[in-house]
């Protein structure tokens, strides 16, 4: 059974960059997507973006100029870097598998994520 | 800033169904997935392709959707059904995911 796991450090200063590692186990990296998703404390949930085992990326346009998500598939591993973080970035992150299909009717592509980490806590302060 | 609309808060007695609405130009445009978060815990694929569901998910859980709306559908309501529910769809025009704010279900 698929198992994922968020680490990286759990507080950093305004300004800093917000790392993160997703650990894959159980299972392959080397298919479907990879995400990040985030909630800030007593709010919902916010897609950060994701990306393939191929290293092909996308992003909420909201974080874009911030955000990087890279693969490591040697390592069964994918991550997550934020820069210029603010107060506001403060949230559980969570990495998910997602899995990408096609809407026959409409030729259009489609995610959902059928396996998520526990979630890591991060604070900037 | 959520795209797509839900009901901030439903509520209903145990053993009795509910409905959570999911509203959103994009759901008109591609399939649905609704997610379960159990108090203090991570979310879970509860709908997938607005109305399929994934091994271990009891089908007193339902999706459905018409035009611009989804619904999602629990009958049976336990007091372990109490959690925030969020649907989610795929922004094909801007690559993004697109979520709803989440609805808080309270089973009385």
């Amino acid at each position: 059974q698929m198992q994922l796991q968020e680490s990286g450090p759990g507080l950093v200063k305004p300004s800093e960059t917000l790392s993160l590692i997703c650990t894959v186990s159980g299972g392959s990296i080397s298919t479907s997507y990879w995400s990040w998703i985030r909630q800030p404390p007593g709010k919902g949930l916010e897609w950060i973006g994701h990306i393939s085992y191929s290293g092909y990326t996308d992003y909420n346009p909201s974080l874009k100029s911030r955000v990087t998500i890279s693969v490591d598939t040697s390592k069964k591993q994918f991550s997550l870097k934020m820069t210029s973080v603010t107060a506001e970035d403060t949230a559980v992150y969570y990495c998910a598998r997602a899995i990408r299909g096609v809407n026959p009717s409409r030729n259009l592509y489609y995610y959902h994520m059928d396996v998520w980490g526990k979630g890591t806590t991060f604070t900037v302060s | 800033q959520s795209v797509l609309t839900q009901p901030p808060s439903v509520s209903a007695a145990p053993g009795q169904k509910v409905t959570i609405s999911c509203s959103g130009s994009n759901i008109g445009d591609n399939y649905i997935s609704w997610y379960q978060q159990l108090p203090g815990t991570a979310p879970k694929l509860l709908i997938y392709e607005n109305t399929r569901r994934p091994s271990g998910i009891p089908d007193r859980f339902s999706g459905s959707r018409s035009g611009t709306s989804a619904t999602l559908g629990i009958t049976g309501l336990q007091t372990g059904d109490e959690a925030d529910y969020y649907c989610v769809t795929w922004d094909n025009s801007l690559s993004t995911g697109v979520l709803g704010g989440g609805t808080r279900l309270t089973v009385l």
